[in-house]
């Protein structure tokens, strides 16, 4: 079966903390993303990486920085965690060919910054 | 224009009556397109995908694709009380996957 694993499900941190999301995925997807989910703003694309060690500015990439040293694990970075970074942050993922555009998603992580 | 366009709802339908949700997309956006439906409190799961002009039917969804309009729409027929979720709307930009905001459905029993 289709497998997206985020971590963390809830998190609290406080402003100016380091934090990492991490997204590990079985199916040996080539791309991977991270969006965040807030209400009345939908769906917004981060960051998203095509394969190992690449990677690409999605809509709001300020503020977040990515890694992906190794197929399976896309990690999300918030470097010096904010307020307005308080959101339900999901991970997804698809094959890069046949581009076909299908997601799976993970369950989310929601961050909540203090 | 954004990329990709949904009215947010609440569309409120009868049970048993076809339910139909539109979107809207920008020049930008490619012709491949995607209906997520989200339950609350879960993730994003893909219903149907279409890619051409035309309809395309699964089940009791059937998604439209109008690339002279620049629309596509999901029709739901037979509406059940478990279709009450909200249905996001997604298109391809590049290599990225663009969602609309979302629309919310509620199935009146």
């Amino acid at each position: 079966d289709v497998k997206v694993t985020q971590s963390s499900r809830y998190l609290v941190k406080r402003t100016g903390e380091k934090v990492f999301l991490e997204c590990v995925q079985d199916m040996d997807h080539e791309n991977m993303f991270w969006y965040r989910q807030d209400p009345g703003l939908g769906l917004r694309l981060i960051y998203f990486s095509y394969d190992v060690k690449m990677k690409e500015k999605g809509d709001i990439p300020e503020g977040y920085s990515v890694s992906r040293e190794k197929k399976e694990r896309f990690s999300l970075i918030l470097e010096s965690a904010s307020t307005n970074q308080t959101s339900m942050y999901l991970c997804a993922s698809r094959f890069g060919q046949p581009n076909t555009g299908e997601l799976f998603f993970g369950e989310g992580s929601r961050l909540t910054v203090l | 224009q954004k990329e990709v366009e949904q009215n947010s709802g609440p569309l409120s339908v009868p049970e048993g009556a076809i339910a139909s949700l539109n979107c809207t997309y920008s020049d930008r956006v490619s012709q491949s397109f995607f209906w997520y439906r989200q339950y609350s409190g879960k993730s994003p799961e893909l219903i149907m995908s279409i890619y051409s002009n035309g309809d395309k039917e699964d089940g009791r969804f059937t998604a439209q694709l109008n690339k002279a309009s620049q629309y596509v729409s999901l029709l739901i027929r037979d509406s059940q009380p478990s279709d009450s979720a909200t249905y996001l709307c997604a298109g391809k930009v590049y290599d990225k996957i663009i969602f609309g905001k979302g629309t919310r459905l509620h199935i009146l029993p």
